[in-house]
């Protein structure tokens, strides 16, 4: 079946430093959602991108999906502390579902 | 956004009690329901689909004797882990969709799951 991995699986940043997790698919993907998740919290949406090659900016959320539709980044620019969580990517596999990656836990050091 | 509301938020309860969780959209119709477990520090694990006024569809190695779902109307599904035991102590999160699945998902806030 399909497999979503992210890497790193964790990574610790200073505030102010920039954050990036990659998110790589087995498959080709028609689509590439990203949602984040508080600590304690549910995830929450955040952007969905469609396009090969597509860049899509939230402040200072940078996100990119691959030419080959396989993988995408999110980056964050001068993290802050209301960054912390867990960020997942998201595939669609097949007509009904996602499938999730492993998600990359951000903590940042104040 | 899409408003999704979960309940109960927190469950303790002894061995041998089911357990029934809720999962409303609030301000959408949702053709489809997921539910999802989640271990601490890890990812979210797709127990079930859910269609209105269809059977689920289990993931694979999920007991559908043991977690019953039903998807009753467009804005209501329910989760009921039956005769729960402390290795189905978990995080319960689900998540409801429109009619395509290029549609996000919008969470639920979770049901924190305690078997003593």
């Amino acid at each position: 079946g399909q497999q979503v991995m992210q890497i790193p699986q964790y990574q610790h940043v200073q505030e102010g430093e920039d954050f990036t997790t990659y998110c790589n698919s087995s498959t080709t993907l028609s689509n590439i959602q990203w949602y984040k998740q508080r600590p304690g919290g549910h995830p929450v949406f955040l952007i969905q991108l469609v396009k090969s090659g597509e860049v899509k900016k939230q402040k200072r959320l940078t996100f990119q999906f691959g030419e080959a539709k396989k993988n995408s980044s999110l980056h964050i620019t001068a993290t802050q502390t209301t960054d912390v969580g867990t960020y997942f990517c998201a595939g669609p596999y097949g007509n009904e579902k996602l499938t999730f990656g492993t998600g990359t836990r951000l903590t940042i050091i104040p | 956004g899409a408003v999704v509301s979960q309940h109960p938020s927190r469950v303790i309860c002894k061995s041998g009690t089911s357990v029934k969780i809720e999962c409303r959209s609030l301000d959408f119709q949702a053709t489809t329901m997921f539910w999802y477990r989640q271990f601490p520090k890890k990812s979210l694990m797709l127990m079930a689909t859910s269609n209105e006024g269809s059977k689920a569809t289990y993931e694979q190695g999920v007991e559908k004797d043991k977690f019953l779902i039903n998807h009753a109307s467009l804005t209501l599904s329910t989760l009921t882990v039956t005769s729960a035991h402390p290795e189905d102590s978990s995080f319960y999160i689900c998540s409801a969709r429109g009619v395509s699945n290029n549609q996000p998902q919008h969470f639920g806030d979770g049901t924190r799951l305690s078997i003593l």
